[in-house]
C-alpha cells in the first residue's frame, strides 16, 4: 500500500505570502491529485498530473517522478484560499481501489 | 448541473437503526466509490465499483453494504448503525480508478447516537 505524507499539517500565512504544501510518497505511482476541501465543505480536484508541472490562475502543482515527490504552490494567497489542501495518489498494480489520500494539510491565510 | 449527488446531507441515528446513503452520477462515469473522513485519519475507502454489477471492497468495509444495478446509482447501506461510524461520507466517480479526474459528492455528516 502507498504511503502518502503530507507537510506541513497546518500552516498560517498572511495575505499575499507565497505558500508551499508538500507530499511524499513511497511507490511509483500511475497519477497524483491535489483536492481542496473549505471548511464544511466538499471535495474538489485542482489538479491531476503525472509529470512536470500544471497551473491554474495563481496555483501550481508540480511533481517529481524519480523523488516521488509534488508540491502544490500559491501565489499571492488571498483569504479565500483558507481551506484543506489532500493530496491522493493512484498507483498501478495496488487493484482498482483508486486513491490514497494523504491526512491534508489546513492552510489559514490571515488579512 | 453534471456532477454526484449525495443525499442526505445531514443525518443523525440510533445506534442499530439502519439507513441508505445515495449517490448518484450523470456523467456515465463507469468507476464510483465511498469513502469516510475522520479527524486525523484523512479519507479511506469503503466500497468501490468498477461498473453496473461489480463491486468491492477498500479498506474499512465493515458495517457497510453496497450494490450497483445501474451506472449511476451507488448507495451505501449501514445495516446496524454504531457510533464508530460517526463521521463524514464521501461518493465519488471517475471514467476509471487510473489517470482520471474524480468528481466527489458534497459529502453527509453522520452522527449516530
Amino acid at each position: 500500500k502507498n504511503e502518502v505524507e503530507q507537510s506541513p499539517q497546518n500552516l498560517t500565512a498572511q495575505e499575499g505570502e507565497f505558500i508551499t504544501i508538500n507530499c511524499s510518497y513511497s511507490v511509483g505511482i500511475s497519477a497524483l491529485h491535489w483536492l481542496q476541501q473549505h471548511p464544511g465543505g466538499g471535495i474538489v480536484s485542482l489538479f491531476m498530473l503525472s509529470s512536470g508541472k500544471k497551473k491554474h490562475g495563481r496555483l501550481i502543482a508540480t511533481i517529481n517522478i524519480q523523488e516521488k515527490h509534488s508540491s502544490l504552490h500559491i501565489t499571492a494567497s488571498h483569504p479565500r484560499d483558507s481551506a484543506v489542501y489532500i493530496c491522493a495518489v493512484t498507483t498501478f498494480g495496488g487493484g482498482a481501489d483508486g486513491l490514497t489520500f494523504g491526512k491534508g494539510t489546513h492552510l489559514i491565510i490571515q488579512p | 448541473n453534471a456532477g454526484v449527488t449525495q443525499t442526505p446531507k445531514f443525518q443523525v441515528l440510533k445506534t442499530g437503526q439502519s439507513m441508505t446513503l445515495q449517490c448518484a452520477q450523470d456523467m456515465n462515469h463507469e468507476y464510483m466509490s465511498w469513502y469516510r473522513q475522520d479527524p486525523g485519519m484523512g479519507l479511506r475507502l469503503i466500497h468501490y465499483s468498477v461498473g453496473a454489477g461489480i463491486t468491492d471492497q477498500g479498506e474499512v468495509p465493515n458495517g457497510y453494504n453496497v450494490s450497483r444495478s445501474t451506472t449511476e446509482d451507488f448507495p451505501l447501506r449501514l445495516l446496524s448503525a454504531a457510533p464508530s461510524q460517526t463521521s463524514v461520507y464521501f461518493c465519488a466517480s471517475s471514467q476509471g480508478p487510473f489517470n482520471y479526474g474524480y468528481t466527489f459528492g458534497s459529502g453527509t455528516r453522520l452522527t449516530v447516537v
